[in-house]
């Protein structure tokens, strides 16, 4: 399984940009790293994913250097509605389009300050 | 178009009971995944099935834990004689599974209570 390790929690004020570091040191090659956000009460819901380098998208935007050992979410100009919790998850290798087993990391409490 | 249901949204049981968990995943979603989240923590994976096949069950917490998935479709999570132990939020996902990329549909989970 490709562990990750987050930071437990980080707070940050409206407007400002948050970068959240993921570590995956034994990533698998074939593996894609994901990231989702959970509200209380709620269910996780996808945000990004990527393989390799840099992808953005409509919300956010991930950066993954060439070994692929960690991975760094980006929020632009957060807003109290970004305070949640963000998970960093990397699955384990498999034969493609078949199913597997996905382990979340402890995630991180994002706190988002007036 | 509707996305995974879980229910109920919310149970309470007494400790020795049995109790079933329902999950209507996203139709055409392959894949399908269990996880319990126990108050401030993060996400303990369980099991997951592809198509009807669940090929690795370690993740369940004991033998008490059960889960099955039939027409691949409806998955139900059956806990037996409950403990307080087993009080959690229990979600489930679901994937197409068309690319090793895949994405999950998380439901909003039960919350299950064990007096």
């Amino acid at each position: 399984l490709a562990k990750t390790t987050q930071p437990i929690s980080m707070d940050s004020y409206e407007g400002q940009e948050v970068n959240i570091t993921c570590s995956h040191n034994n990533i698998a090659t074939n593996d894609y790293i994901t990231w989702y956000q959970q509200f209380p009460s709620q269910g996780p819901r996808f945000i990004i994913q990527g393989y390799k380098t840099k992808v953005t998208n409509e919300v956010a935007s991930l950066f993954i250097p060439a070994d692929r050992k960690s991975s760094t979410l980006s929020l632009p100009r957060v807003s109290l509605s970004d305070t949640a919790v963000y998970y960093c998850l990397v699955g384990e290798g498999s034969s493609s389009g078949s199913a597997r087993q996905l382990t979340f990391g402890s995630g991180t409490q994002l706190t988002v300050l007036p | 178009g509707a996305g995974v249901s879980q229910s109920p949204s919310n149970k309470v049981t007494e400790k020795g009971k049995d109790v079933e968990l329902r999950c209507d995943p996203i139709s055409g979603h392959t894949a399908l995944y269990w996880y319990r989240q126990s108050l401030g923590q993060g996400l303990e994976f369980l099991i997951y099935f592809q198509g009807n096949s669940a090929p690795d069950k370690s993740g369940l917490p004991s033998d008490r834990f059960s889960a099955e998935r039939t027409g691949g479709s409806v998955s139900t999570l059956t806990i037996q004689r409950t403990q307080q132990e087993d009080s959690a939020v229990y979600l489930c996902a679901s994937s197409p599974m068309t690319a090793r990329n895949e994405k999950l549909f998380f439901g909003s989970g039960t919350q299950l209570s064990v007096l």
